[in-house]
């Protein structure tokens, strides 16, 4: 069955700090993996897009890592803003069949930075 | 450049009474539209998309519908709206999204409720 798992479920952290989110899948066959934010009441931006071959892409204070062999990427972000608060969500894509859809969510983690 | 546009922002609507959410895009051409809801700490989950014209695929059995009279437009629609329709409604458009360079881009959503 395709799936995206996302962990932590939710998470605080202090400004300035780090963090590191965590998603794992089960999509076949793979096409890519995408890293969204979304904030409160607002549509989903894409972060990183990575391919099967890429290990890791960088997006400012993003960084995603992708191992294709274990089937799971993260997100880590560097010295956190208040502004970085948001749901992460983890989106897989896999190579299209017909009348299949691609898209495969995560339900995303949930992050508050607090002052 | 490309937009996409989404109404209305709120919307609350009684049992029973029939809905209509419409989304366009501005910029590009031949677009694959979808329309995604957002339950309440769920994740995001796929309505139905169009590759074209009056092609529309669905993927969930449910009480709404979706229509494209238009390349750029794409309109959700219910007869008779029931409370578990309440959620957060995302409408989005891509150029593919097997290429590494291709994205999948968000409205604003509308988050509808049902009382």
């Amino acid at each position: 069955k395709n799936q995206v798992e996302q962990s932590p479920q939710s998470l605080i952290i202090l400004e300035g700090k780090n963090c590191t989110l965590q998603c794992n899948y089960t999509v076949s066959p793979f096409s890519n993996l995408r890293w969204y934010k979304q904030d409160t009441g607002r549509g989903p931006v894409s972060l990183t897009i990575m391919t099967f071959s890429e290990n890791t892409k960088s997006n400012g204070r993003y960084t995603a890592t992708l191992d294709a062999d274990t089937k799971q990427s993260s997100l880590h972000i560097t010295a956190s803003q208040l502004s970085d608060s948001a749901s992460y969500i983890c989106v897989v894509t896999k190579i299209r069949n017909s009348g299949n859809t691609p898209l495969v969510f995560g339900k995303g983690t949930r992050l508050s930075v607090i002052a | 450049s490309q937009t996409i546009h989404q109404w209305p922002a709120t919307l609350v609507q009684p049992v029973g009474s029939p809905l209509s959410l419409e989304c366009t895009v501005e910029g590009t051409s031949n677009p694959n539209l979808y329309w995604y809801r957002q339950a309440a700490g769920r994740g995001l989950q796929l309505l139905f998309y169009s590759v074209g014209i009056g092609q529309i695929s669905s993927e969930v059995p449910q009480n709404l519908s979706a229509s494209r009279p238009q390349d750029r437009q794409f309109i959700l629609s219910s007869k008779k709206l029931l409370l578990s329709d309440s959620g957060f409604y995302l409408c989005a458009w891509s150029v593919g999204l097997t290429q590494s360079n291709e994205k999948l881009f968000f409205g604003s959503g509308t988050q509808l409720s049902v009382l």
